[in-house]
């Protein structure tokens, strides 16, 4: 079964410019979960969808969006970057219930 | 908020010895906990997780959960020096399995 697949890998930016970076989820899995890693701030959530529809969001400026497809896929789109922005953003899948989630490679993103 | 204490390390144990990592959290209401491992460059790796009281084996790893004391710990049977990495615990609460706060993760070395 092939794993949560995170595109593109690496991503170089500028401030004030804007990126969308994709996630397609392990086979089956509904729930799609995007995280941003920092050395600062850790892991932290960031939103989730489930059925095209965004079901909990965590504490990030509207600059962050995402959306899911029919088909699982989820987009995550920041606009506006900032230098801030710059870290590693990880997607993560799950099934149905409290099933854990299963994390993707990640995009690391450096914003200069 | 919703809070989850981790001892940043490094936590060094020898090879072959047990490793011990705890981890604290603050709100009652948490529901389910998950140990992942991420080695420096990676992406979280699931190790295990635990809904209810008490132990939970998956070969040299055992999770254990006391909701009174609101604590849940990893212990490594018999390290491996493959085993050096940070170990963040996750924390979910009722009604948003997918929304995981993290700890800030305790960095694991095994000596040989």
């Amino acid at each position: 079964k092939a794993g949560v697949t995170q595109t593109p890998r690496y991503l170089i930016k500028t401030r004030g410019q804007q990126v969308t970076l994709s996630c397609s989820p392990i086979s089956g899995h509904r729930s799609v979960s995007w995280y941003q890693q920092t050395p600062g701030q850790g892991l932290q959530f960031l939103f989730e969808y489930f059925s095209e529809t965004q079901r909990n969001k965590g504490n990030f400026p509207g600059r962050f969006s995402g959306r899911q497809f029919s088909n699982s896929r989820s987009e995550m789109n920041v606009s506006t970057l900032e230098l801030g922005d710059s870290a590693l953003y990880l997607c993560a899948s799950s099934g149905t219930g409290d099933q854990p989630q299963h994390f993707g490679d990640g995009t690391r993103l450096s914003i200069l | 908020q919703k809070e989850v204490e981790q001892n940043s390390g490094p936590l060094s144990v020898p090879e072959g010895a047990i490793a011990s990592l705890n981890c604290t959290y603050s709100d009652r209401g948490s529901q389910s906990f998950f140990w992942y491992r991420q080695y420096s460059g990676k992406s979280p790796e699931l190790i295990m997780f635990i809904y209810s009281n008490g132990d939970k084996e998956d070969g040299r790893f055992t999770a254990q959960l006391n909701k009174a004391s609101q604590y849940v710990s990893l212990l490594i049977r018999d390290s491996q020096p493959s085993d050096s990495a940070t170990y963040l615990c996750a924390v979910s609460f009722p009604g948003t399995a997918s929304k995981l706060t993290f700890g800030t993760g305790t960095r694991l070395q095994v000596t040989l």
